[in-house]
């Protein structure tokens, strides 16, 4: 089956822009989604499509990809935005099962 | 709009068989999504374990798959997860979710755009 790889952690000052990348041969066929996960709570999907948000998500939440890499960019990061993120796809290998990435712990500071 | 509820038991015996429901309201188990089953460990990160149409096809995770069994139940507008063999390794919060696939220009997607809160299950005699 295949992988998706994510940075572990990454950091970003409170304002700023950061961009969550997700690596996989999965995103030569399938568009990455994203989700939002904190602690004690509910996985929530952010980003989803080519740049698609679903109802309620901020504008600052964009998605793009390329050849095998899919990321999201947080435009103006807020402190609520600290969390795990997760992206993950069909699995584009004869099994057709689901993939997610390890996941990236953002830190806003 | 729909909603999800997992239910079953929060502790299971090693060797024993956990099992859980997810009830759908606000909308249609037939409306033509999948429905899926992930995990979160202690710890770890999420992990898909499958998923189910109305139609009952499955797709099971191939790690997972010699001990997984997920069903429907349209007339009561629920599905539900079966993992037997269970040991301390199989502890986690376990989630169900909502699919949507669909096809844009020659890419397709696939996003778990309803979750429910999740149910802790521990492995522990």
């Amino acid at each position: 089956s295949s992988e998706l790889t994510q940075d572990p952690a990454v950091s970003v000052a409170l304002g700023q822009t950061v961009r969550i990348t997700c690596q996989g041969d999965s995103l030569r066929s399938y568009y990455a989604s994203w989700y939002q996960h904190k602690p004690g709570q509910a996985p929530i999907l952010v980003i989803y499509g080519k740049n698609n948000r679903p109802s309620g998500i901020p504008d600052r939440f964009s998605g793009s990809s390329s050849g095998n890499t899919a990321s999201l960019t947080i435009t103006g990061a807020q402190a609520e935005d600290e969390a795990d993120y997760y992206c993950n796809s069909r699995d584009s290998s004869s099994n057709h099962g689901v993939v997610f990435g390890g996941g990236t712990k953002l830190t806003v500071l | 709009q729909v909603q999800l509820q997992e239910s079953g038991p929060g502790l299971v015996k090693p060797s024993g068989t956990l099992s859980l429901t997810c009830a759908v309201s606000g909308g249609s188990i037939s409306s033509g999504h999948w429905w899926s089953w992930v995990r979160q460990p202690p710890g770890k990160g999420l992990e898909w374990i499958g998923e189910i149409h109305h139609t009952e096809t499955t797709k099971y995770n191939p790690s997972l798959k010699s001990r997984v069994t997920i069903s429907v139940d349209k007339s009561k507008n629920q599905f539900s997860l079966r993992l037997s063999s269970v040991t301390a390794a199989d502890t986690a919060v376990y989630y169900c979710a909502r699919v949507d696939t669909g096809v844009i220009i020659l890419y397709y997607y696939y996003a778990m755009d309803v979750w429910g809160h999740g149910t802790t299950v521990t492995v522990s005699s």
